[in-house]
């Protein structure tokens, strides 16, 4: 079955341990994406990539790091976590070829920081 | 950055048309979007349009394009309690920058 797959679902952790978030896709796409969603803000673009070893900041990546070192694998890396990064974080994939240009999104991992 | 505005609620009785609204504004956008989120889950693909675009219609869906006054809608026809989710709007720049509004949660009564 094609799909993004995030884990874990659930994370609860405490402030300043290190900690990462997996994705992977098994479409072979070439975009990836990280988001994170807040109560009122919507989804907010933390980092994406458009291949390997290709990566660019989107709207909110302070406090973030990212890799991708191969292309179905899309880590999203907290190096000091804080309460402010409690969120739900989305990963998301894409082919972005004429017709199939949309993101496929993973079920979400839900973050608490305390 | 770019700002995108979506109305909150929007409640419909079943078999009625839904339409959602959604602003932005930077006109440079690439691609606009509509995506669903049902509790729990994450986002669903629901259409998208290139900006080039007037309207694009997918079987219920009707997506138009404002590009002038920079105003993207999403119609769904014969609305049914199963369509009742949060919807968002999400624009494109650069071919890979997104942002999205903060959701219209959609309300189907029997």
């Amino acid at each position: 079955e094609a799909q993004v797959t995030q884990n874990p679902r659930y994370l609860i952790t405490v402030t300043g341990k290190k900690l990462t978030v997996t994705c992977s896709q098994n479409m072979n796409h070439e975009y990836m994406s990280w988001y994170r969603q807040d109560p009122g803000l919507g989804l907010r673009q933390i980092y994406y990539s458009m291949n390997v070893e290709v990566t660019d900041k989107g709207d909110v990546p302070e406090g973030y790091k990212v890799s991708r070192k191969e292309k179905r694998n899309f880590p999203l890396i907290l190096e000091s976590p804080s309460p402010n990064q409690t969120s739900l974080y989305f990963c998301a994939s894409s082919l972005k070829t004429a017709a199939n240009y949309g993101y496929t999104f993973g079920s979400g991992t839900r973050l608490t920081v305390v | 950055g770019e700002d995108v505005e979506q109305s909150l609620f929007l409640s419909v009785r079943e078999g009625d048309s839904s339409v959602i609204n959604c602003t932005y504004t930077d006109s440079s956008s690439t691609y606009l979007y509509w995506y669903k989120q049902e509790p729990g889950a994450g986002l669903q693909l629901l259409t998208y349009i290139f900006s080039n675009m007037d309207m694009k219609q997918d079987q219920r869906l009707t997506v138009l394009l404002n590009k002038k006054d920079k105003h993207l809608s999403l119609r769904i026809a014969d609305t049914q309690t199963g369509d009742s989710a949060i919807y968002f709007c999400a624009v494109e720049y650069n071919f890979n920058k997104f942002y999205f509004g903060s959701g219209t949660k959609l309300n189907v009564k029997p």
